[in-house]
């Protein structure tokens, strides 16, 4: 159980273009979904959470126009990143969590490559 | 400021030793602390967790050691395999919502 998936595991965008990641909770009903970054050989930075219904939470210094969020149902948040930049390359994660649940369950990432 | 430090960065251990890895965090208000294991190019897979309430949780060869009152946590791996060969990281959590403080993570590397 718990399982969450992430679409696509790979994308290469040129610059300039919008990308858009797909993070579904397949056994679960996820009230909270959290977006994260992580560069090679570091830590995660969590950038967002998502309410189910409600607008994006983001974390100080995370620009909101550029990574938006969608959190339309219960096992579906989508992050597109707007106008993507090589420096916006990086592996995306996503976790979810149910309704007062400390454990969050996290997709299997995504690597974006800006050209 | 980070608020859970993890320590070491790196570790080598030997097929069939014990791995240790430590964490320390300073927000009173932590009440959740977990441990993901991730193997490149995956997202991090929870690997046990443990509450304030309880000094140590066991899950087969994982054991979660806590010191509430020294505010540090660690994750002690018996009988190390190859397989467990992974980045380690403690996270924590607290309050109302639910987001996770994150160390930094131990790059973990046993050999056979």
């Amino acid at each position: 159980g718990a399982v969450v998936s992430q679409h696509p595991s790979r994308v290469i965008c040129k610059s300039g273009t919008s990308v858009k990641i797909e993070c579904r909770s397949l056994d679960f009903q996820a009230t909270t979904m959290f977006w994260y970054r992580q560069f090679p050989k570091q830590s995660l930075m969590l950038m967002a959470t998502s309410n189910e219904g409600s607008k994006a939470t983001y974390e100080q210094g995370v620009e909101k126009d550029k990574f938006l969020i969608n959190h339309a149902s219960l096992t579906l948040s989508t992050l597109t990143v707007t106008s993507a930049h090589p420096e916006d390359s990086s592996f995306y994660i996503c976790s979810a969590s149910t309704h007062g649940g400390y454990e969050q369950y996290f997709g299997p990432g995504t690597r974006l490559t800006v050209t | 400021q980070q608020q859970v430090k993890q320590s070491p960065q790196s570790l080598i251990v030997q097929k069939g030793g014990i791995s240790i890895i430590n964490c320390a965090y300073e927000n009173t208000a932590f009440d959740y602390f977990p441990w993901y294991q991730q193997f490149p190019g995956k997202g991090p897979a929870l690997l046990i967790a443990i509450r304030p309430d309880v000094s140590e949780k066991k899950e087969g060869r994982f054991t979660i050691s806590f010191n509430k009152s020294a505010k540090q946590f660690s994750l002690h791996i018996m009988d190390s395999q190859p397989g467990d060969s992974a980045t380690y990281f403690c996270a924590a959590s607290g309050g109302s919502n639910y987001k996770l403080t994150f160390g930094k993570g131990t790059l973990l590397t046993v050999n056979p």
